[in-house]
């Protein structure tokens, strides 16, 4: 299967600590989206990669949180200093751009629990 | 970002058409029209999308009003499979941003 994927899964943690989250996107795939979705409620933006460059962070993006691209691939979203309100599902999606909408692709999330 | 008016829920008898509405008066000229759907448990997944003409693809159908005020999404013969919530979101290249959605029942 070459779909998106994440890992882990699953995530728990106590709050103070630091996770990482990794997302494969799909081969070829220059843009990589993150969005966090919390229950009940529609997914919310995050912030979002074409190819290596980081072009847009939600205001929802405190300075706790870091992501990265390095090489225009897989990239990696770091929370530091967990805090109980950031459990939720965390989204990865990948679409390639080349006209001027593009059609996005998502992984099966990360579910994190902060104690 | 051009906002989005979706029933809260609707419900269907397995294997009948449905029709989901989605109500954008504010749309510009280059905002297309997106579906995407959540089922149960997973992550969000692309239905269909279109600009001005309607569009069909093997999951469902797009009509767009001629005003593209509004547009609906139809899934020719509901089943168990297709209960989800379905956004229609409004896009050109920028990230999604999803509403409350309409939460589709199916019933067998």
């Amino acid at each position: 299967d070459t779909g998106v994927s994440q890992d882990p899964r699953h995530k728990i943690t106590k709050r103070g600590q630091n996770v990482t989250f990794r997302c494969d996107p799909i081969s070829e795939h220059n843009r990589l989206y993150w969005y966090r979705q919390t229950l009940g409620q529609g997914p919310e933006f995050l912030t979002y990669f074409q190819n290596e460059a980081q072009l847009e962070k939600s205001r929802l993006l405190s300075d706790r949180f870091s992501a990265e691209r390095p090489k225009g691939s897989f990239s990696t979203l770091e929370i530091q200093r967990t805090e109980q309100g950031d459990s939720a599902m965390y989204l990865c999606a990948s679409s390639l751009l080349v006209h001027a909408t593009d059609t996005q692709y998502f992984g099966p999330g990360t579910r994190l629990t902060v104690l | 970002d051009a906002k989005t008016t979706q029933p809260n829920s609707m419900e269907s008898n397995e294997e009948e058409p449905v029709h989901l509405p989605c109500n954008h008066s504010t749309i510009s000229g280059t905002d297309y029209i997106h579906w995407y759907r959540q089922l149960p448990s997973q992550g969000p997944e692309y239905v269909i999308h279109g600009l001005t003409s309607n569009v069909n693809n093997r999951m469902a159908s797009l009509a767009i009003a001629e005003d593209r005020k509004s547009s609906t999404l139809i899934l020719h013969r509901a089943t168990l499979r297709d209960a989800a919530v379905y956004y229609c979101i409004l896009r050109g290249n920028t990230p999604l941003v999803f509403g409350k959605g309409t939460r589709l029942s199916v019933i067998a």
